[in-house]
């Protein structure tokens, strides 16, 4: 059983770049979040999908900062453009009901 | 707006030992909580969840607790062993939303 997929699961790229982190959540789940973690604010919550639609976007931290989920098996997180501070692990999870929320690998990003 | 503490944020204990780690959270109006593992470099692996109307879930050698009256969960870990070394965040999911709200996690060495 497939857990969340996430890719890319590291990605170095220059200042001012366009950045697209890719998810696909376990088949059946719901819900789906996109979290970013820092050794400075630990897991924050950006945004999160019901049914596909976006439900809560607060945590997103400026308007450089997207995400779609065009269909129950898929969605994105772009960063465009990008800059250092942006830099983090970026984790994508899902879930369905109240069963547990299974977390995806992660993609370490690095904004040079 | 829920807060969600842990204490300590890391322990260091010889092997064998049997240990709580601490939860505590703002807001007793929850839906569920849950406490996850983190490895170094990898994602959150759910560990246990709690609905609210429990008390108590065990899982092998853990076992979580819930006082939601208080605001209040342990993780009891026995009998430690080395390959129990990561970081343990526990999470709660208010009854507002789907959205977890996590702790800022203990990181804890067993060492042999």
């Amino acid at each position: 059983d497939a857990g969340v997929i996430q890719s890319p699961r590291h990605e170095v790229t220059e200042m001012g770049q366009e950045v697209t982190l890719r998810c696909k959540p376990i088949s059946g789940h719901n819900s789906l979040f996109w979290y970013r973690q820092t050794m400075m604010r630990g897991l924050e919550l950006l945004i999160y999908f019901n049914n596909n639609v976006p439900i809560d976007d607060s945590g997103m931290p400026e308007d450089r900062f997207s995400a779609k989920m065009p269909n129950a098996s898929f969605s994105t997180l772009k960063i465009q453009p990008s800059e250092p501070r942006d830099s983090a692990v970026y984790f994508c999870a899902s879930s369905a009901g109240g069963v547990p929320v299974h977390f995806g690998d992660g993609t370490r990003l690095s904004i040079l | 707006k829920q807060e969600v503490t842990q204490i300590p944020a890391a322990l260091s204990v010889p092997e064998g030992e049997n240990l709580v780690l601490n939860c505590s959270f703002t807001d007793s109006a929850i839906y569920n909580l849950q406490w996850f593992r983190q490895d170094p470099g990898k994602g959150l692996t759910s560990l246990l969840l709690i609905q609210s109307s429990q008390r108590e879930q065990t899982s092998g050698r853990l076992n979580a607790s819930l006082d939601k009256s208080s605001g209040r969960s342990t993780l009891y870990i026995a009998a430690s062993q080395p390959g129990d070394s990561a970081t343990y965040l526990c999470a709660v999911r208010g009854n507002a939303g789907n959205m977890l709200t996590f702790g800022g996690g203990t990181r804890l060495m067993v060492k042999p």
